[in-house]
């Protein structure tokens, strides 16, 4: 399966500043996917980036506030836009194990996350 | 649509007893099933995955999960437990084509004591 890179790893951040995360794979993959998961929560889907086209968000997401970028296939980055303590979280990227094919790779790898704390 | 219930929040074992935890699920259509595991600080690890084979599924780890569709469940088991499996387990439902349509539970914290 492949290897994910994300950095940072941890990082704390000011109330209005912007950060943005990169996910580095070891393999080129279709799909890409940006998840958050909040203190004590699980798991939510931010969006799907998708190379040489514009990232598809999940209700309650927008591009403004997470913009992502997808420049090739092993890469991607996600930026939290003016954040406030509501954006500590985990960010996690994730791929498809089944790697450049998404059909019927429904089973996912992911990178060890971003912990972001918003003071 | 599809959703999955973790029934148990917080699950406390002793060392070498067995462990068991609950899943319910809700799918439209036939869905995959999986567990995975997080660790303090890291990234999530497949444990099990069900895709319509067998309905018992044997993991790593020792982990196995039995899927009963009269159900509708999909409860995570292991005869018995050790140190290193202290971390928080999530219950996943997925479309069978699609990685992006997977609906996480809430996840259930097993503490295991010595």
């Amino acid at each position: 399966s492949a290897v994910i890179s994300q950095k940072p790893s941890r990082d704390i951040c000011q109330r209005g500043t912007s950060l943005t995360i990169q996910c580095q794979v070891d393999s080129q993959v279709t799909m890409m996917f940006w998840y958050r998961q909040q203190p004590g929560q699980s798991l939510t889907l931010i969006a799907t980036a998708n190379q040489g086209s514009e990232a598809t968000y999940e209700s309650g997401f927008v591009i403004d506030k997470f913009p992502i970028s997808r420049p090739n296939l092993t890469f991607s980055t996600l930026t939290v836009s003016n954040m406030s303590p509501e954006d500590s979280s985990i960010y996690l990227c994730s791929v498809p194990t089944g790697g450049a094919s998404s059909s019927g790779a429904n089973v996912l790898t992911f990178g060890a996350g971003s912990r972001l704390t918003v003071l | 649509a599809q959703s999955v219930t973790q029934l148990d929040s917080h699950v406390s074992v002793s060392e070498g007893t067995p462990v068991l935890l609950r899943c319910n699920y809700s799918s439209s259509y036939s869905p995959s099933l999986f567990w995975y595991v997080q660790h303090p600080n890291k990234g999530l690890q497949l444990l099990l995955k069900y895709t319509s084979a067998a309905t018992l599924v044997k993991g790593i780890n020792g982990f196995e999960a039995e899927f009963k569709k009269s159900e509708t469940s999909f409860h995570l088991t292991k005869p018995s437990a050790h140190m290193s499996d202290a971390a928080e387990y999530f219950c996943v439902v997925s479309e069978e084509t699609n990685a992006g349509k997977s609906t996480f539970g809430d996840g259930t914290t097993l503490t295991v004591k010595p």
